[in-house]
C-alpha cells in the first residue's frame, strides 16, 4: 500500500456544487495532516490544517478519520476560482518529520 | 516580510552540464526542504536541511545530487552532469520549526523549472 493515496480526478463540477475529496494514508502513527492547494504548476500553498475534531474555514471543511486512516476535504458552493489541484500532506510519524505529499486531486469548476 | 525566494525561475541546461538552484528561506526560518515535481506527478521529498546541517537526504539520488545550507547565504541544490530525466520543477520550502513542531507549516518558493536539452 502506498504511503498516501489520492484520486487524481479530475473532478468536474458546476459552480455552486458541493464536492469532497478523500486521501488515505498507510502509517497509523501519522500525527499531523494538512490540505494544500496548487494552481497550474505554481507553488503549493497551505489551505488548512486538519484537526482530529474536524475543522471548518468558510466553505471548506476538513475531517480526519483515524480508524479508517483517511482525511477529507469538503468544498461547499464551489467557485470558479476553486479550480486547482488539492494536495493532502501528512507527517509520517515514527520519528520521521518529513512532510509527505499526495499526488493531488484535480478540481475543475465550470460555469 | 519577503517569502521564500528561489532563483532562477527557469534554468535550461544541456546534458552533462551542472545546475545550481538557490533558495532563500523566509526571514526567521531555519529549516529548508527541497522537493521535486515531475509533470503530472506529486511532490517528491529530496532533502531536509538546517543551517550547516543535512538532517535527512533520504529522497535524494546518491549520485550527481548534493545540497547545502551554509551559515550565510541561500540553500543550494546542485545537480552535476544533468540528464534529461532531471527535467522537473524543483520547489524549496521553509518553516520556522521542524515539521512536527508547534509551527510546522511549510511555505514554498515559486520553484525552479529545470529543462535539460
Amino acid at each position: 500500500r502506498k504511503e498516501v493515496e489520492q484520486d487524481p480526478g479530475p473532478f468536474n463540477v458546476p459552480e455552486g456544487a458541493t464536492v469532497a475529496f478523500n486521501c488515505t494514508y498507510s502509517n497509523s502513527a501519522s500525527q499531523s495532516f494538512f490540505w494544500y492547494r496548487q494552481d497550474c504548476r505554481k507553488e503549493p500553498k497551505l489551505l488548512m490544517s486538519v484537526y482530529s475534531s474536524g475543522n471548518e474555514d468558510g466553505r471548506f471543511t476538513a475531517q480526519l478519520n483515524r480508524a479508517s486512516q483517511y482525511i477529507s476535504l469538503l468544498i461547499r458552493d464551489s467557485k470558479l476560482s476553486d479550480s486547482a489541484t488539492y494536495l493532502c500532506v501528512f507527517l509520517p510519524g515514527g520519528g520521521s518529520y518529513i512532510p509527505t505529499f499526495g499526488r493531488g486531486t484535480s478540481l475543475i469548476v465550470h460555469p | 516580510n519577503a517569502g521564500v525566494m528561489q532563483n532562477p525561475r527557469h534554468l535550461v541546461r544541456r546534458r552533462g552540464q551542472e545546475a545550481r538552484l538557490r533558495c532563500s528561506p523566509m526571514k526567521g526560518h531555519s529549516h529548508v526542504y527541497w522537493y521535486r515535481q515531475l509533470p503530472e506527478e506529486g511532490l517528491k521529498f529530496m532533502v531536509y536541511l538546517q543551517k550547516e546541517n543535512i538532517i535527512d537526504e533520504s529522497g535524494m539520488p546518491k549520485e550527481r545530487f548534493s545540497a547545502e545550507f551554509p551559515k550565510e547565504g541561500p540553500s543550494i541544490l546542485r545537480i552535476q552532469q544533468v540528464v534529461r530525466g532531471d527535467s522537473a520543477a524543483y520547489f524549496c520550502a521553509s518553516s520556522p520549526d521542524a515539521a512536527g513542531g508547534t509551527n510546522e507549516k511549510l511555505f514554498f518558493g515559486s520553484g525552479t523549472q529545470l529543462s535539460v536539452l
